[in-house]
């Protein structure tokens, strides 16, 4: 069971580039979410999809842009990427409102 | 929005003793607490969760406890194993979608 599933692992990426972060879940499920992980600031959410067709921004969608591509995916692009954007990031999805979110393996992206 | 805090940030335990944590959040509406737990490196896994509607809910060596009227969970740990080390995360959402997690509290088991 693949569950939710993120690419890449690992990037590095130079200031002012721009690249796409790929999430799939193979559950079913309606909702999905990209969220940062920096020390000591817990997991903030960036853009979330409560169904297939809506996107919403979260707490911190700033320099991010998202796509819901169909039911199973769920794309975060950085356009022009700066090094306050160095984090890891978490995609996860779930079943609906209030419901138990699942998240995949984490992209650690480094901007130097 | 709803707002989500942890203490303490850090917990040492003894081997073999009980860890609590706390949480508080501050939008009365919220109706599902879940937490997780995330070891080194690793994606955060959710461990146990509970609705508006139950003030207790227990699985083997952890439970979570919810007081509404004071707006606050908690996660209860017993026999605590090395294992058990990790950060572990509460959060809190109503049907909007969207969770709010706390900071997360740095856990540490001494053999």
């Amino acid at each position: 069971n693949a569950g939710v599933t993120q690419t890449p692992k690992f990037q590095v990426l130079k200031t002012g580039q721009s690249m796409t972060l790929q999430c799939a879940q193979d559950m079913n499920h309606n909702s999905m979410y990209w969220y940062r992980q920096d020390p000591g600031m817990g997991l903030r959410l960036i853009y979330y999809s409560a169904s297939e067709g809506t996107t919403d921004k979260g707490e911190v969608p700033n320099g991010y842009n998202v796509s819901r591509l169909n039911k199973r995916e769920f794309s975060l692009r950085l356009e022009s990427a700066a090094p306050s954007q160095t984090s890891v990031y978490f995609c996860a999805s779930s079943e609906g409102t209030a419901t138990r979110a699942f998240f995949g393996q984490g992209t650690r992206l480094t901007v130097v | 929005g709803e707002n989500v805090e942890q203490h303490p940030s850090t917990l040492s335990v003894q081997e073999g003793d009980s860890a609590v944590i706390k949480c508080t959040y501050s939008d009365s509406a919220s109706n599902y607490f879940p937490w997780y737990k995330q070891e080194l490196g690793k994606r955060p896994q959710l461990i146990i969760d509970i609705r508006s509607n139950v003030g207790e809910k227990k699985d083997q060596r952890i439970a979570v406890t919810l007081n509404k009227t004071a707006k606050h969970f908690s996660l209860h740990i017993t026999e605590t194993q090395p294992e058990d080390s990790a950060v572990y995360f509460c959060a809190a959402s109503k049907g909007n979608n969207r969770l709010a997690f706390g900071k997360g509290n740095q856990v540490v088991v001494i053999p």
